[in-house]
């Protein structure tokens, strides 16, 4: 059973609009979520996270959008560049008090930034 | 500041033959994970450790997967007998995790690509 989802593969937009991702989930223990980037045969670099106490969060270019009510948030791309084309993935983890919980993460979005 | 370092990058091994992983955390990390990652999947969590007490490990395939962390820094992940399934690429990562604030932001290496043959 997948705790965290999302549901589009691969996305293409073109240079200089808005990307937006999107990333559901299901376990409402999580209560601190992340995107990370990854480039082909690189590790995950993070890139904006928020806590649950917010809905929004920005860094530049960069917005993510938190609705805990629908279980879903988002990333707003804006705008988009072509290094920006990676693949993207939607991480959540619960804070349990005892110790850093392990991030659960969905499949991935790959992102293509069309020129 | 220098990132998670890890080796091999590649290995390429014939089934049934032992493997092994290193990983050496960012300076001050305290708590050090393991993930596993498949082709079109994201990662996997196979064992999280706080210094050199493995915390989590319920994700680790006993059987064949261990793990250690000497001293609270390095790690080595280990796969004997290696299976075809285990064709993946294995990704080390820390945290300075925030208990204050429950905010977890993991740095991750590169990653360690097996083939299993």
């Amino acid at each position: 059973d997948q705790q965290v989802k999302q549901n589009s593969p691969s996305l293409s937009v073109q240079e200089g609009r808005i990307s937006i991702l999107n990333c559901d989930y299901t376990n409402s223990m999580f209560d601190y979520f992340l995107w990370y980037k990854k480039y082909p045969a690189e590790g995950p670099t993070f890139l904006i996270s928020i806590s649950s106490i917010k809905d929004k969060n920005e860094d530049g270019r960069f917005t993510v959008f938190l609705n805990k009510s629908a279980k879903h948030l988002s990333l707003h791309i804006v705008p988009s560049q072509p290094g920006d084309s990676a693949v993207y993935f939607c991480a959540a983890s619960a804070y349990s008090g005892g110790g850093a919980d392990g991030l659960t993460f969905g499949k991935g979005t790959h992102l293509i930034i069309q020129p | 500041e220098a990132g998670v370092v890890q080796s091999p990058r590649y290995k390429i091994i014939e089934k049934k033959q032992p493997v092994a992983f290193w990983c050496n955390p960012i300076s001050g990390h305290n708590t050090l994970y393991w993930y596993r990652q498949n082709l079109g999947q994201g990662p996997e969590l196979l064992i999280r450790y706080e210094n050199e007490e493995a915390v989590d490990d319920s994700q680790l395939p006993k059987d064949r997967f261990s793990a250690e962390r000497l001293k609270g820094v390095d790690s080595t992940l280990k796969i004997q007998p290696a299976e075809l399934g285990d064709s993946a690429v294995y990704l080390c990562a820390s945290s300075p995790w925030d208990r204050g604030s429950g905010a977890n932001v993991l740095t991750f290496g590169a990653g360690s690509r097996l083939t299993v043959l």
